[in-house]
């Protein structure tokens, strides 16, 4: 498996607190992204990230910031939770083009 | 705007037979076409991947066959054994764009029943 840790594995959160989701990793890989996973949607990408401090938008962005500080951490922030941000998130690693992405093993999140 | 249709959402097949399933893209610009197996409270894992310069790869029990002029590809999966029972999710990537992000289709539930 690769080396990716995710935390908190399960969350239960109340609409409108500010949720961190945490993904690190120790493979030294640059490129780490969030997805979410909703039934019949497959996944979508949230954020990712090609470097410290350098990231960028994916297709479901609104209401999702993240931060990279280091190599190995990737956080993911919702602001204000919303019961539609109730889903399975997913970080990932990639060493860039031309090799495999990675998933961890998810965080539920369920905002109530 | 779905760029990477799946399907179907699910299928049942015997031990031993085969599952299909088939995926459709939009971008012509994608050139990176993987599949992921995830079993129940697990990540998806890299299952087997094909790139558009040929037309079918086989590993395994597992083949990809890819049409790039219809813009579709499709996974076989021989002799189906009960622990391939999981959820499948084919993807598509233009792997030099920034980030090599992928696309996912919405998933296959495969049951194989013993």
């Amino acid at each position: 498996d690769a080396g990716i840790t995710q935390s908190p594995r399960h969350k239960v959160t109340e609409t409108g607190t500010p949720v961190t989701l945490r993904c690190h990793q120790t493979e030294n890989h640059r490129y780490m992204y969030w997805y979410r996973q909703d039934p019949g949607h497959g996944l979508r990408l949230i954020h990712y990230s090609y470097g410290v401090k350098d990231t960028d938008k994916g297709e479901v962005s609104d209401g999702y910031s993240v931060s990279r500080s280091k190599t190995e951490d990737f956080l993911l922030t919702l602001e204000s939770a919303t019961s539609s941000q109730t889903s399975v998130y997913f970080c990932a690693i990639s060493d860039g083009p031309g090799n495999t992405i990675y998933f961890g093993e998810g965080s539920w999140l369920t905002v109530v | 705007q779905q760029q990477v249709k799946q399907s179907p959402q699910s299928l049942i097949v015997q031990k031993g037979g085969i599952s299909i399933i088939n995926c459709a893209y939009e971008n012509t610009a994608f050139d990176y076409f993987p599949w992921y197996q995830q079993f129940p409270g697990k990540g998806p894992a890299l299952l087997i991947a094909i790139r558009p310069d040929v037309s079918e790869k086989k590993e395994g029990r597992f083949t990809i066959s890819f049409n790039k002029s219809a813009k579709q590809f499709s996974l076989h999966i021989m002799d189906s054994q009960p622990g391939d029972s999981a959820t499948y999710f084919c993807a598509a990537s233009r792997e030099e764009a920034a980030g090599n992000k992928l696309t996912f289709g919405g998933g296959t539930r495969v049951l194989v029943k013993p």
